[in-house]
């Protein structure tokens, strides 16, 4: 069974700082993908990343920074010179490989980011 | 702008009553999911439609009965809720893609549901 662990709550941090927020995961498949989302308090989940499982290059996206490490089941998110419109929930969640490209994604419980002026 | 949007986003309604959620996605996708959020516990899929045929129902009480006319538009019709049904229901949709590559899902903004 594949299980997603955000074991932060909630994390403050004034802003311009940088923040990290940790995912662990679990799985027995040896093809599977990892996701970020965003959601603000509108209540939308924004999309922000996607990683494959054979695919261990960490990526920058302008701010944002993701760390695959598949030694010890993580993909962590740090977000650099953080802003007041980074606040927002975030989620880690895991998929293996399927027959159509469809398969349900186990979420995390999430972490509530507040960044603070 | 959202290529997924979902209707009402708020809605409150008694144990007796019957209502109906909508979900559209302008990206051309063709599956379509439903999801529920419930306050401290993680996303649990209920629903997923392939070309307008459920290919999952994840043990969801018959109370939630869903409806997929075509691959564009998804329905979540609710009738005699419990208040433990109160929840955000999330509409998402992705592309069908080849075996063994999951594809990206995309989400609606959410109906906020309130059953006194």
């Amino acid at each position: 069974a594949q299980k997603v662990t955000q074991a932060q709550t909630e994390i403050s941090v004034v802003e311009k700082e940088d923040v990290t927020l940790d995912c662990v995961y679990e799985t027995r498949d040896t093809t599977y993908y990892l996701f970020w989302y965003k959601q603000p308090p509108s209540g939308e989940l924004v999309f922000l990343i996607r990683r494959n499982s054979f695919d261990e290059q960490n990526e920058i996206s302008g701010r944002y920074s993701w760390n695959f490490q598949k030694s010890t089941s993580s993909f962590n998110f740090t977000i650099t010179a953080s802003q007041v419109v980074d606040s927002a929930v975030y989620f880690c969640a895991l998929s293996e490989g399927s027959n159509f490209g469809n398969e349900k994604l186990t979420f995390g419980t999430g972490t509530r980011l507040t960044i603070i002026p | 702008e959202t290529g997924v949007t979902q209707t009402p986003r708020h809605l409150v309604m008694g144990m007796t009553n019957k209502k109906s959620l909508k979900c559209e996605q302008h990206l051309g996708h063709n599956a379509m999911y439903w999801y529920k959020q419930s306050a401290k516990k993680p996303l649990e899929l209920m629903f997923v439609y392939n070309f307008k045929e459920q290919t999952e129902n994840n043990s969801v009480p018959s109370r939630f009965s869903p409806e997929c006319p075509n691959s564009s538009h998804l329905f979540l019709h609710l009738h005699t809720l419990q208040p433990e049904d109160s929840a955000l229901y999330l509409c998402a949709s992705s592309p069908l893609g080849q075996r063994g590559y999951q594809e990206t899902q995309y989400f609606g903004p959410g109906t906020r549901l309130l059953v006194l």
